[in-house]
């Protein structure tokens, strides 16, 4: 069956630390990805998604994420973190065809 | 543009007490979807649009009906509310089915006592 892992539930970096969240998937061909972030009390909203070409994808935010296809993964990615990134972070992936499927979350911590 | 609104944006009910959450956008978006978000469990797909007039099921529709009657609209019903419905919902819509972006609404917190 498709799915969506975020391996880490909670995520704590101090500000100006840097960043990596991760996501893997299991689908039968590489399907369109996504990361979303929902700050709270909020909606989520689009950071980056990858079609295909270049594996680097940059986003809004100052985020990037990078596609590897021998690891399954589309990882998250800030060089430094600020403390209005403290939320929750959703990956998802969907294939031509079907819809939309969103990982559990990941919830960033910023310590001061 | 307002994007994707919601009404209520908080709601208690008792059991067995029926209500209608109202999602609207105003981007011309052909798909809508119905998402209720649960601690640890991400979000789940209730129902979806793929068009006026249109409903389809997602991956936990028992318990909600759903209808399309304008293209802008996408209205969620409880007929019968249990405590398992207490969640936070979330409208979404979209220009097309697979690889656009979904726009998001501020969420429906609704408490089923």
């Amino acid at each position: 069956a498709q799915s969506v892992t975020q391996p880490d539930i909670h995520i704590t970096v101090s500000e100006g630390a840097s960043l990596e969240l991760r996501c893997n998937y299991s689908y039968g061909a590489t399907p369109y990805l996504f990361w979303y972030v929902q700050s709270p009390g909020q909606g989520l909203q689009l950071l980056l998604k990858y079609f295909s070409g270049d594996t680097l994808v940059q986003g809004i935010k100052g985020f990037e994420a990078e596609f590897k296809r021998s690891q399954s993964s589309f990882n998250l990615r800030k060089p430094s973190v600020h403390w209005s990134d403290a939320a929750e972070y959703f990956c998802a992936a969907s294939n031509r065809d079907d819809k939309i499927i969103f990982g559990k979350g990941t919830r960033l911590h910023i310590l001061p | 543009n307002a994007g994707v609104t919601q009404t209520p944006k908080f709601r208690v009910l008792k059991t067995g007490q029926s209500m209608t959450l109202l999602c609207a956008q105003d981007m011309n978006h052909e798909y809508m979807y119905w998402y209720r978000q649960d601690p640890g469990m991400g979000l789940r797909l209730i129902h979806y649009s793929v068009g006026e007039g249109t409903t389809a099921k997602g991956e936990v529709p028992d318990g909600y009906n759903v209808s399309r009657l304008k293209k802008q609209n996408f209205l969620l019903g409880l007929e019968s509310a249990a405590p398992s419905q207490t969640s936070v919902y979330f409208c979404a819509s979209s220009k097309t089915y697979t690889g656009a972006e979904q726009f998001f609404g501020p969420g429906t917190r609704l408490t089923v006592l």
